[in-house]
């Protein structure tokens, strides 16, 4: 069994065009992040969501929106693609804050 | 300021060598936690360990091993007879704790090659 899942794995599209990234934890986790990882690797934080409210909202675009509609599950939204959102987004969950957090295999996003 | 530093961005090392990754990390918190992660070339990543601030005991798992000391901030892994199958870039995080987000702030990376 998956604990943490991505979908899609790939996501390749144009310039402008709205796109979701999926995430759902079996965990029993309640607390849930994204987080994005550049092309030099870096990881960095983007939200995070403790039983379905926001605790995170670091400074990432308007456009990226993150919706939690039950805590095993945590979705982004990228509205109006750029190409500077080419990365690979990861989620993941953690049961205790500051205790670590498992990560889903990550999603390419390929902004063309 | 939480900060994490890895200053190796690249090792490369010949099969069953040892080799140590650094870390040195800056935080205002009397308690965190330290963490090591795993990003083999298939791109998921990986938990290794977890380490909290009033744990300074070394830890040894198989022919892995953490060095952590507070007087100097670091939290180094080493790892002994290395092998291709460690060719990876290895994380190293600190939590968020007196923030009580569970955010991980990640250092930069090191890219760890192992050659046969």
């Amino acid at each position: 069994d998956t604990a943490v899942s991505q979908t899609p794995k790939y996501l390749v599209t144009q310039m402008g065009n709205d796109k979701s990234i999926k995430c759902e934890q079996n965990l029993g986790h309640d607390t849930m992040y994204w987080y994005k990882q550049d092309s030099k690797k870096f990881l960095k934080i983007m939200f995070s969501y403790n039983n379905k409210e926001l605790i995170i909202n670091e400074t990432v675009p308007n456009r990226f929106s993150p919706k939690s509609p039950d805590k095993a599950h945590l979705n982004l939204h990228i509205n109006s693609l750029e190409l500077g959102d080419s990365a690979v987004y990861f989620c993941a969950s953690s049961q205790v804050r500051s205790l670590g957090q498992f990560f889903g295999p990550g999603t390419r996003l390929t902004v063309l | 300021a939480q900060k994490v530093t890895q200053a190796q961005t690249e090792i490369s090392v010949v099969e069953k060598e040892d080799v140590t990754l650094d870390c040195v990390y800056e935080t205002r918190d009397t308690t965190y936690y330290l963490f090591w992660y795993k990003q083999p070339p298939s791109g998921e990543l990986v938990f290794l360990i977890r380490r909290n601030s009033f744990d300074e005991q070394n830890e040894i798992s198989g022919r892995y091993s953490w060095n952590f000391q507070k007087s100097t901030s670091s939290f180094n892994f080493t790892i002994t007879a290395s092998q291709v199958v460690d060719s990876a870039v290895y994380f190293c995080a600190l939590s968020d704790y007196s923030g009580n987000t569970g955010k991980l702030i990640f250092g930069q990376g090191t890219t760890l090659q192992v050659k046969p």
